[in-house]
């Protein structure tokens, strides 16, 4: 079993659709929790960044994390076509030299008008 | 102001030839990060510089992969006797530092490497 779980899909959506993507994992020392956008051909560039258990809002962005199951989600409010992407979850420790974070293998996003 | 820059944006190589492969981090970063992205498989990370501190080569696959970074800046990733299982897309990262303030990671666009 991978530390970090994350289905590939893709998930198919209308625009305006409210989208879930979510990651479990199963190492409790993971503190730090992060979300990445993808474009084809380009590098992973960061969307949200939460510490511990707790919500956080962007704009039409929202990370969720439940420590207690181990479970993390990004809502998507309103999305667009521009939000199709891979969307890769990630996720540290908090000391010991942990800073090196392990990623989901990212979730392909598909937003159709 | 200029991002991460990595250069070449694609390489194709006979397999058994050595690559190298080089990363621009941004300026004042002292974290730099290596990693290999397969398809469908994820970031798999390679190998992290921090300042002057000995790089954490826990990642690297084999001892064909190395890396080394010049003056605090730029990175070279070096394979040696390619494989075509090397293959990927090859991800550098810098950051501000290791902190939890500082660890936002900003990604170069990568090199797409193709064994033959």
């Amino acid at each position: 079993q991978k530390e970090v779980e994350q289905d590939p899909g893709p998930l198919s959506v209308p625009e305006g659709a409210i989208v879930s993507l979510n990651c479990t994992y199963s190492n409790s020392a993971f503190q730090y929790f992060m979300w990445y956008r993808q474009y084809s051909r380009k590098g992973p560039e960061l969307l949200m960044y939460t510490y511990s258990s707790g919500n956080k809002e962007d704009g039409r962005f929202t990370a969720q994390v439940d420590k207690s199951s181990k479970y993390i989600s990004l809502f998507i409010r309103d999305s667009q076509p521009s939000d199709s992407a891979t969307y890769l979850c990630a996720m540290r420790g908090s000391s010991g030299g942990s800073y090196i974070p392990t990623f989901g293998r990212g979730t392909s996003l598909i937003v159709h008008p | 102001g200029a991002g991460v820059s990595q250069s070449p944006s694609n390489k194709v190589t006979e397999k058994g030839k050595d690559v190298e492969l080089r990363c621009d981090p941004i300026s004042g970063h002292t974290a730099l990060y290596w990693y290999r992205q397969s398809l469908g498989q994820g970031l798999e990370f390679l190998i992290y510089f921090q300042g002057n501190s000995a790089p954490d080569k826990s990642g690297l696959p084999s001892d064909r992969f190395s890396a080394e970074r010049t003056g605090g800046s730029v990175s070279t990733l070096t394979i040696q006797r390619t494989q075509q299982e090397d293959s990927a897309v090859y991800l550098c990262a810098s950051s501000l530092g290791p902190g939890p303030q500082d660890d936002e990671q900003f990604f170069g666009p990568g090199t797409r490497l193709t064994v033959l």
